[in-house]
């Protein structure tokens, strides 16, 4: 399959580590932040989403932080797998009329055994 | 891929040329948006369809078009391509309402290449 991300950032981490990834986002007014991960040759998969008013949420070994005082979002993969190597995207959602996702740039995670 | 289906997988066009994209939305889905994913990038929006009426519309030109039918399916048709229009394009499916339509449902998207 092509490769989406050839010259995304790298996180290199090994398998069965805890990963983080870094998104900074652009508007105040966003309403949802969501986390995808695609796979080469795929479309993006929804992961988990956060609604502004939260700043984390669980799921299946993954949570998400939101910081908007700085505009900041992470998600933390637990026990990361040959499985979640993939690029990963946040997007933000702004409702009232605009009705679309920004992604941001992308982080690519590669997970050695 | 969560139900959503795109057609054609690739197309190779040359300069000039016109083309139309295909997707089917999740079934029980009634909008649906496209995106532009140029090679090591985030997707674009280009442009949201609900009602069949493009309801929403990114920073590109007006040579990007689309159509949705009443079986919610769309079209994207993009004239005059350029060699920049070269990208995987993404289609993806939500369902309207409060909080619906970021939840939105992508296809395997189709890979343009514009020789």
């Amino acid at each position: 399959g092509e490769s989406v991300g050839l010259h995304l950032p790298t996180l290199s981490v090994q398998e069965g580590d805890n990963s983080i990834i870094n998104c900074a986002y652009s508007n105040s007014a966003s309403d949802y932040f969501i986390w995808y991960k695609q796979e080469s040759g795929k479309g993006p998969q929804f992961i988990i989403d956060i609604r502004s008013n939260m700043d984390k949420r669980q799921g299946q070994r993954v949570t998400v932080l939101l910081n908007k005082t700085v505009k900041h979002l992470s998600l933390q993969i637990a026990a990361t797998q040959p499985g979640d190597s993939a690029v990963y995207f946040c997007a933000e959602f702004l409702s009232g009329g605009y009705n679309k996702l920004i992604f941001g740039a992308g982080t690519r995670l590669a997970v050695h055994p | 891929d969560a139900g959503v289906t795109q057609s054609p997988t690739h197309l190779i066009k040359t300069r000039g040329q016109q083309v139309t994209l295909r997707c089917s939305p999740k079934s029980g889905h009634d909008t649906v948006s496209w995106y532009q994913q140029a090679l090591g990038q985030g997707p674009q929006f280009i442009f949201q369809y609900y009602e069949e009426e493009e309801r929403q519309r990114g920073n590109f030109p007006d040579r990007f078009s689309g159509h949705q039918f009443p079986n919610y399916s769309s079209e994207l048709n993009v004239n005059a391509l350029l060699l920049g229009d070269s990208a995987l394009y993404l289609c993806a499916s939500s369902l309207a309402g409060e909080g619906g339509r970021y939840e939105q449902y992508f296809g395997p998207g189709t890979r343009l290449t514009v020789t």
